[in-house]
């Protein structure tokens, strides 16, 4: 069983403020490690699907990085704003196929 | 990309009942998956729904509890059959689509089992 973690759990920041996650897992039969970002009753929402260590990528004020070899990613908000407030979540696969192994995510809240 | 529905967008159950979700993609897609998000916890694989053949079930998972359909090639089916207060959660269908290294997903099915 593949285990990705993400940590925090939950973090709260005022709106501005500069934010970063983090994403573990296990770097043997590593294929591809996709963030996603998943609002209330909406459908999760894919913001970078990275396969090569030192991988960075960028989207507007979010950017991600990946180094597979110690088996983690980290993704950056820049200057958050209420609407980047959402669930994110990281997935890993292992294959081809599509099958994903997610973390629990990490739940931002960002306050005026 | 694809675009997903997903129906019911919730539901309200009562132990021991059965539950269908239905999803629709806008284009045809070989495979379709289930996946399930209990309270607190991560989203899980249920299963890969394959067109003409059974669906693959992922460990800790089996097909009379959630029996799969796939007719065609836009369209699957994920039932949650006896349900008890445990099967509460959102359940979410997705795929991929040729070319795109993301999956695409559906809006979920938010079930609350009383």
């Amino acid at each position: 069983i593949l285990n990705v973690e993400q940590s925090p759990q939950s973090l709260h920041v005022q709106e501005g403020d500069s934010t970063n996650f983090t994403c573990s897992f296990p770097s043997s039969n590593f294929y591809a490690l996709h963030w996603y970002r998943w609002e209330t009753a909406k459908s999760p929402e894919a913001l970078f699907v990275m396969t090569l260590n030192g991988d960075e990528k960028k989207k507007g004020r979010i950017s991600a990085t990946l180094n597979t070899k110690e088996g983690y990613s980290y993704l950056y908000i820049k200057g958050s704003q209420p609407e980047d407030s959402a669930t994110y979540l990281c997935a890993l696969s292992t294959g081809g196929g599509n099958k994903l192994t997610f973390g629990t995510g990490t739940q931002l809240k960002v306050e005026l | 990309s694809a675009v997903i529905s997903q129906k019911p967008s919730r539901d309200i159950c009562q132990r021991g009942t059965s539950l269908t979700i239905q999803c629709q993609v806008d284009s045809q897609v070989t495979m379709m998956f289930w996946y399930r998000q209990q309270p607190g916890q991560s989203l899980t694989l249920i299963a890969t729904a394959n067109q003409g053949s059974e669906a693959t079930y992922e460990s800790g998972f089996v097909i009379d509890k959630f029996p799969i359909s796939r007719p065609n090639l836009t369209f699957s089916t994920l039932t949650v059959s006896n349900m008890s207060p445990e099967d509460s959660s959102i359940y979410l269908c997705s795929t991929g689509l040729a070319g795109y290294n993301e999956q695409f997903f559906g809006p979920g099915t938010r079930l609350t089992v009383l």
